[in-house]
This record gives C-alpha cells, structure tokens and sequence, in this order.
C-alpha cells in the first residue's frame, strides 16, 4: 500500500532564517506531487506540482522554492522566512496515469510552520 | 476552472442524514466535481467524484442536477467522526497533474 510522509509535523523558525521541507512516498512510482500551504482560517491554496524529477511547476509568485531530487521525494524550501509563511503546509501524489487524470490526491499529515 | 459556492456553516444531528449543497453554475462539460473534507490539523481526505451521474461509495452519495449547476453529498448516517471542513471542488479531467482549487469549505458540525 501506498504511505506519504512528511517532516517535521512542527516548525517554529524565526523570519529570515532558511527552510526545508521534506515529503516522500512509498509504494509507488512515477507518482504527481504537489505542494500545498494552508493560511489560518483559509482554504487550502496549490504552491508548486511536479510530475516527474527535477520538473516543477510554480502556481503562485511567492518566497518559496520546490524542488524534486528523486521519484518519490519533494522538498519546500525558501532562503529567508517571512511572517508571511507561516502555514500548514501539506504535500500530496497522485498516481501518474495518462490520459485520464480524475484520481484522488492523497494528502499527506501536514508540517505546521510558525514563523516569528 | 469553475468556481463554488457552499454556505459556510451546518450543523446536523448523530445519526441523521447530512445534506451538503453546492453551487458551480459555471462548471464546464469536461469538468469532474470532487468533495473532499479535511478534519481539524489533518490533510483533506478524498471522499467522492461525479461527472454527470450520481455517485455512490462506502462513505457518501454524491447527487448532481441535471443541468450540472449544483450537487449535494450526502453522508446517509451522520457521526461525530463526521465532523470536518467539507469542500466542493470542479476541475477538469487533464493529462499531468492535477490541480485542484479549495475554497472555504462548509464546516459541518455533527451534534450528539
């Protein structure tokens, strides 16, 4: 069966400090991965998607940066925090099937992300 | 993408069916309506998706108006576990990734 995984599930970083975040899955392969970060009391909006290494693609203009360096494996990160970047920041795949695309995205637990 | 409109809040009793209503007017005809829910600090959890017929599985029905406008899930026995953030999505049916849009959501709230 097929697990996602992400790190930390808790952050606390002070603004201007770098960031990493880390997601993998296992159990599959080839899968789409997205990233996504949640505002306080807002709805879930779609950062960055790739559908295979090394291609990403950026949905938002933002401080923050996506990269892929193996199949199952998808790191957020920025350079320097801002406040604005505190989040819940959550990592999903979806199988890679071509040409239908109407599979579920399975989310991952969730890195919550404090910046002060 | 097509948008949605859901009420932000519901409340329905344990036990009781729960009817959450939603409202994309302008859905395009290659576009799916997915529902997902998101319990409190958790990532959204896939609950069903429809094109033009109604759908059913183990955890909901999801039931779509002839002209596509709007559709309602139905969760047939209510339970407290029920309790979460539920989100109408549509999106098309499209090679690559999957970009799903989440608005607000409906918060439902299950009552003993």
């Amino acid at each position: 069966s097929q697990t996602i995984h992400q790190w930390p599930a808790t952050l606390v970083q002070p603004v201007g400090s770098p960031l990493s975040l880390e997601c993998t899955v296992e159990g599959t392969s080839n899968p789409n991965l997205y990233w996504y970060r949640q505002a306080a009391g807002r709805g879930l909006q779609l950062l960055f998607y790739s559908v295979g290494i090394g291609q990403i693609s950026s949905e938002v203009p933002q401080n923050l940066s996506a990269s892929r360096p193996q199949d199952r494996q998808f790191i957020l990160s920025s350079k320097k925090l801002l406040l604005s970047d505190s989040g819940f920041y959550l990592c999903a795949w979806t199988p890679f099937r071509m040409p239908l695309a109407t599979d579920t995205q399975y989310f991952g637990p969730g890195t919550r992300l404090t910046v002060l | 993408d097509a948008k949605t409109t859901q009420p932000p809040s519901m409340d329905c009793a344990e036990g009781r069916a729960a009817n959450l209503p939603c409202n994309h007017s302008t859905i395009s005809g290659n576009e799916y309506v997915y529902w997902y829910r998101q319990i409190h600090s958790q990532g959204p959890q896939y609950i069903i998706h429809g094109l033009k017929n109604n759908e059913t599985n183990e955890m909901a029905s999801l039931i779509i108006t002839e002209d596509r406008k709007s559709s309602t899930l139905i969760l047939p026995h209510a339970t407290l576990r029920d309790t979460a953030v539920y989100y109408c999505i549509v999106s098309p049916d499209f090679q690559g990734a999957q970009k799903l849009v989440f608005g607000q959501g409906t918060r439902l709230t299950i009552n003993p």
